[in-house]
């Protein structure tokens, strides 16, 4: 079945500097990417939609250029956490949409879990 | 905008008896998908069942069933001879059946229901 990857799955970091995560669908081509925030026990914030080739965009509320998403091609997106700070510690996971003869599906990413220190 | 309320912040189900998560929402579109998800402690997001607004029979996938009520706005999940691996958040999901340009795609969640399974 599709599988969509995230790396890392874990990563400490110092206040201040900057962290990036991928995402990768894996066995199939996904033109719209989707970045999500989520802290412990709630649910899936939106943060951004990645479209391939172009600008993301990004939710109300959510900083552009502290997180930094870059959709250069149709099997990987990338999320950049500039100047991370201990706020920013949370579970950020993606998502991709494949489209098949049978129509779209929502895949996603297991999920990157992001402290900053 | 489109709203998702699940009103349940925890649940719990003796393993092989069958429990019911609810969800309800708010929109002003005819034509949608709704789904349930769920994440088990891994925190990896598991599509559980899919539902077309438009089609009037409520979807089913093994031990999982929706009850589809579309006037009511309601869209419970049955969880029939529960099982240990059941345990996990539940997340409802609503998605625009025809939405485009920046809301292509997007998915509304609820606030999620953690499900308990007692052995």
């Amino acid at each position: 079945g599709a599988v969509v990857s995230q790396h890392p799955s874990w990563v400490i970091c110092k206040s201040g500097t900057s962290v990036k995560i991928e995402c990768r669908s894996l066995d199939f081509q996904a033109t719209t990417m989707f970045w999500y925030r989520q802290f412990p026990k709630q649910s899936l914030m939106l943060m951004a939609t990645s479209n391939e080739g172009s600008k993301a965009t990004y939710e109300q509320g959510v900083e552009k250029d502290k997180f930094l998403i870059n959709h250069a091609s149709l099997t990987l997106s990338t999320l950049t956490v500039t100047s991370a700070h201990p706020e920013d510690s949370s579970f950020y996971i993606c998502s991709a949409i494949r489209t098949s003869g049978s129509g779209e599906t929502q895949y996603f990413g297991p999920g990157t879990r992001l402290l900053v220190l | 905008a489109q709203t998702v309320t699940q009103s349940q912040p925890e649940m719990s189900v003796q393993e092989a008896e069958t429990v019911t998560l609810s969800c309800t929402y708010d929109t002003s579109e005819s034509d949608y998908y709704l789904f349930w998800y769920k994440q088990p402690p891994s925190r990896q997001m598991i599509l559980v069942i899919r539902q077309e607004a438009y089609k009037q029979q409520n979807a089913t996938e093994n031990r999982f069933s929706v009850n589809f009520q579309k006037a009511a706005k309601s869209f419970s999940l049955k969880i029939s001879d529960s099982q240990l691996g059941d345990a996990a958040m539940y997340f409802c999901a609503y998605r625009s059946l025809w939405a485009g340009g920046t809301s292509y795609g997007k998915l509304t969640f609820g606030q999620g229901t953690i499900l308990t399974v007692h052995p």
